[in-house]
């Protein structure tokens, strides 16, 4: 079945430093998605994307935040000087269309803010 | 705003069945999901309601009513592999996008 990617599976980074979490999505999928569990919280919507803009973002998607589909494959997030509160589990997930369609998420990305 | 309950742990035997309540008020709906998700991986898609009523998957069930902003999962032959969080999610049926509010998930432990 095909499954949606993430690299790095961990991230460890210094507070104040550019962190980009890469995703690659289902093929013929045609909206992605940004979502973060902090440890022992809720999943959360940060962000989604479609053909090429943003389409919806939560509160928590400010100005450090930017998503990217640089080619026909990847899907990034940025955050340009991660604070300790970014620390948290970063899932990418597409879906075929927005009716009645399933997210399939990606095994994940611990980002880790020391 | 978006306000999703759902019991924080529960705990049954192996070869049971355990019912998991999820109600939501929510600014909009589109639609109900419900994930498994275990510890330190992502959600997987398990049901998704939609019209009031039951669906039926397998050892899965899922039961929505709309009028009373309720839905529950139903897993029947408990195995331990089952020992995991449910996720109920509800779609807020924006124009675009897909966006998920999730509860906190029930987190079920299966006892042998």
């Amino acid at each position: 079945e095909p499954e949606v990617t993430q690299t790095p599976s961990h991230q460890v980074t210094q507070m104040g430093q550019e962190v980009i979490l890469r995703c690659v999505p289902i093929s013929n999928h045609l909206y992605f998605y940004w979502y973060r569990q902090i440890l022992g919280q809720k999943v959360e919507f940060l962000v989604s994307f479609y053909n090429n803009e943003i389409s919806e973002k939560s509160e928590i998607f400010d100005d450090q935040f930017s998503v990217e589909r640089p080619d026909g494959s990847n899907f990034t997030l940025k955050i340009r000087s991660t604070k300790l509160e970014d620390s948290a589990m970063y899932f990418c997930a597409s879906s075929v269309d927005t009716q009645h369609e399933k997210l399939f998420f990606g095994s994940g990305t611990q980002l880790s803010v020391l | 705003g978006q306000n999703i309950d759902q019991p924080t742990e529960m705990t049954a035997t192996e070869g049971a069945i355990v019912q998991i309540n999820c109600t939501y008020q929510t600014s909009g709906f589109n639609g109900l999901f419900w994930y498994q998700q275990h510890a330190g991986e992502a959600p997987t898609f398990l049901s998704y309601n939609v019209l009031d009523g039951l669906e039926e998957k397998g050892r899965f069930s899922s039961f929505l009513s709309r009028s009373k902003g309720y839905s529950y999962l139903l897993l029947k032959e408990l195995q331990m592999k089952d020992s995991a969080s449910y996720l109920c999610a509800v779609r807020d049926g924006g124009a675009a996008g897909n966006k998920l509010t999730f509860g906190g998930g029930t987190r079920v432990l299966v006892k042998p």
